[in-house]
């Protein structure tokens, strides 16, 4: 079955340390991988997502992601964390053909310190 | 462009009671989702629509929850009678063909 696993629940950071947060997923077929970011009260917005090509993938707000197929991982990190980061981020899968749903994980809420 | 508006940003109910959400997806966007998103859980789908037909409903608790898609254009999600359980954060997203998911800012529905 199609599954996504965020191992770390809550992580807190001080601001200016780089950030990893780690994604694992299950599928059988090649992946459509994606970050999103959800602050306070507010909806899912794209960070980044992979679809195909260079496994490393740049996004928005300074944040990137790695795709490794060997290890089912698409871990996202960013080199200097401001306190704006902190915030809820969730990785997920894309299942793609007629269905084309996102399958989520349970999320990393990231704290950011001063 | 306009994002997926949705309504009302928050609903709080007794249990038993009956609620609708809103839905309004960007234009032109054929595919509608509903997710449920419960405190300290990802969201979960809970059904899809391809332009005014249903795609997948499997996780959708069919005997309080319904949904329609009139026109392919708006959509409601509708509780009744609704549960403690059923308090979450319920999201709209739409999707043109391909993987360009944009999601709405949410209701959140209390339940007491």
């Amino acid at each position: 079955a199609q599954s996504v696993t965020q191992p770390d629940i809550h992580i807190t950071v001080s601001e200016g340390a780089s950030l990893e947060l780690r994604c694992n997923y299950s599928y059988g077929a090649t992946p459509y991988l994606f970050w999103y970011v959800q602050s306070p009260g507010q909806g899912l917005q794209l960070l980044l997502k992979y679809f195909s090509g260079d496994t490393l993938v740049q996004g928005i707000k300074g944040f990137e992601a790695e795709f490794k197929r060997s290890q089912s991982s698409f871990n996202l990190r960013k080199p200097s964390v401001h306190w704006s980061d902190a915030a809820e981020y969730f990785c997920a899968v894309g299942t793609g053909g007629a269905t084309n749903k996102l399958i989520f994980g349970t999320g990393t809420l990231l704290a950011v310190q001063p | 462009e306009a994002g997926v508006a949705q309504s009302p940003r928050y609903k709080i109910i007794e249990k038993r009671q009956s609620v609708a959400f809103w839905c309004n997806p960007i234009s032109g966007h054929a595919t509608l989702y509903w997710y449920q998103q419960i405190l300290g859980q990802g969201p979960k789908l809970l059904i899809q629509f391809q332009n005014n037909g249903v795609v997948d409903d499997s996780q959708l608790p069919k005997d309080r929850f319904s949904a329609e898609r009139l026109k392919g254009v708006d959509s409601t999600l509708k509780i009744q009678p609704a549960k403690l359980e059923d308090s979450a954060v319920y999201l709209c997203a739409s999707s043109p063909q391909g993987h360009g998911y944009t999601f709405g800012s949410g209701t959140r529905l209390t339940v007491v």
